[in-house]
């Protein structure tokens, strides 16, 4: 019963330096995602995969890099951090079509970069 | 553009009742949700509603009018562990889902 689990928890950075954030289902879903939330904003999509080999952008990509290798998987990477992806980044994954909807969230991932 | 917005704060009472309104604006539609976020926690799916009306489940109710864009999330008989943030969410004609930034609900005894 893990459903989606996120790996770091948490992670500091200084700028420049590069991580990949681990995201993994065990709920056989078709679609993951990864959405950072920021104080007084909703949460945004930064990319997300309609099944395995495919990715795509959402809302706000640029700095980030995502691979989907594998169904269950779905990676998240940050090749040179900036200040301004300080942040916590949630993972999800959801059935396809109107079950986008009901999106199950990992536990999150608290990134701070100095 | 696409846009949601909800209160960003409110304040009820042990015991009492409460309404969360949600206003949209997106490219099509295909259905609202709520989810409930504690502090420091994931979003957790709590409703969906995609036709006119009122849905309940248990102590939580959600309603949806279409023609206006608006949707509430009403919470009765209050308690201390309903407190956190809800999440308001459209679904546009791409099956994306586009989010409010969410309203603190602070429970006072």
């Amino acid at each position: 019963n893990a459903g989606v689990t996120q790996t770091p928890k948490f992670r500091v950075l200084k700028t420049g330096q590069s991580m990949t954030l681990l995201c993994a289902q065990d709920m056989n879903h078709e679609y993951m995602y990864w959405y950072r939330q920021d104080p007084g904003m909703g949460l945004r999509l930064i990319h997300y995969s309609v099944g395995e080999g495919t990715t795509a952008k959402g809302e706000v990509p640029d700095g980030y890099n995502v691979s989907r290798l594998k169904k269950q998987n779905f990676l998240l990477g940050l090749e040179s951090a900036a200040p301004s992806q300080t942040s916590v980044y949630f993972c999800a994954s959801s059935l396809p079509g109107v079950d986008t909807g009901e999106l199950f969230f990992g536990e999150g991932s608290r990134l701070t970069v100095l | 553009g696409q846009n949601i917005d909800q209160p960003t704060e409110m304040t009820a009472t042990e015991g009492a009742i409460v309404q969360i309104n949600c206003t949209y604006q997106t490219s099509g539609f295909n259905g609202l949700f709520w989810y409930q976020q504690h502090a420091g926690e994931a979003p957790t799916f709590l409703s969906y509603n995609v036709l006119d009306g009122l849905e309940e489940k248990g102590r939580f109710s959600s309603f949806l009018s279409r023609s206006k864009g608006y949707s509430y999330l009403l919470l009765k008989e209050l308690q201390m562990k309903d407190s956190a943030s809800y999440l308001c969410a459209a679904m546009d004609s791409n099956y994306q889902l586009i989010w409010g930034a969410g309203t603190k609900l602070i429970i006072k005894p």
